[in-house]
């Protein structure tokens, strides 16, 4: 139980363009979804909060025009980075919760931006 | 500010070599510390959740423990397959998490 997906696991885009990352609960109803972008070597950044049918809540210093979410239901999320630069490039991990307090987390995309 | 440090930032080990992981925090009332494992290029997979002082989880080769200050993640008889890099969270406010920035540990055949 509690299996999260992405899609896709890996991208490449060209600078300028704009990327969509899909989050899915496949066995469970998320009350909350989690987007994290992480760093080589580096541990998890949590850059937004987000509740189906409702706005998600950035963290500081998080651009909300740039990193776009959407939580249309409770078994998905979009992320959206729009106008992608290549320090956009990173890995974009996404968790889920039901009720208890555990996240569970997606495979993860890997974005490069040329 | 909620923290969390684990320690050491990286651990190699002979195959069968027990160990243990560090993992100290601060916070205002901890209601609740996680520990994950992550695969290099994959996302965290949950492990364990412990909420109070005292309170012990295992999972065959792991047992994770909890006290007032530090959590620790035994390894018992490691396998090669152990390798990866071990997250410790803990929740902050209603649902997030602050993760510390992991150890590495290497398995040794």
């Amino acid at each position: 139980g509690a299996v999260v997906s992405q899609h896709p696991s890996w991208v490449i885009c060209k600078s300028g363009t704009s990327v969509k990352i899909e989050c899915r609960s496949l066995d469970f109803q998320a009350t909350t979804m989690f987007w994290y972008r992480q760093f080589p070597k580096q541990s998890l950044m949590l850059m937004a909060t987000s509740n189906e049918g409702s706005k998600a809540t950035y963290e500081q210093g998080v651009e909300k025009d740039k990193f776009l979410i959407n939580h249309a239901s409770l078994t998905l999320s979009t992320l959206t980075v729009t106008s992608a630069h290549p320090e956009d490039s990173s890995f974009y991990i996404c968790s889920a919760r039901e009720t208890s307090y555990e996240q569970y987390f997606g495979p993860g995309t890997r974005l490069t931006v040329t | 500010e909620d923290q969390v440090t684990q320690s050491p930032e990286a651990l190699r080990l002979q195959e069968g070599e027990s160990s243990s992981l560090n993992c100290s925090y601060t916070v205002s009332g901890l209601r609740g510390l996680f520990w994950y494992r992550q695969d290099p290029g994959k996302g965290p997979e949950f492990l364990f959740t412990l909420y109070s002082a005292g309170e012990e989880k295992e999972k065959e080769r792991l047992k994770a423990t909890l006290t007032k200050k530090e959590s620790f993640l035994h390894i018992t008889a490691p396998k090669p397959e152990d390798s990866a890099t071990y997250l410790c969270a803990v929740r902050q406010g209603a649902q997030k998490l602050v993760f510390g920035q992991g150890t590495r540990l290497t398995i040794n055949p």
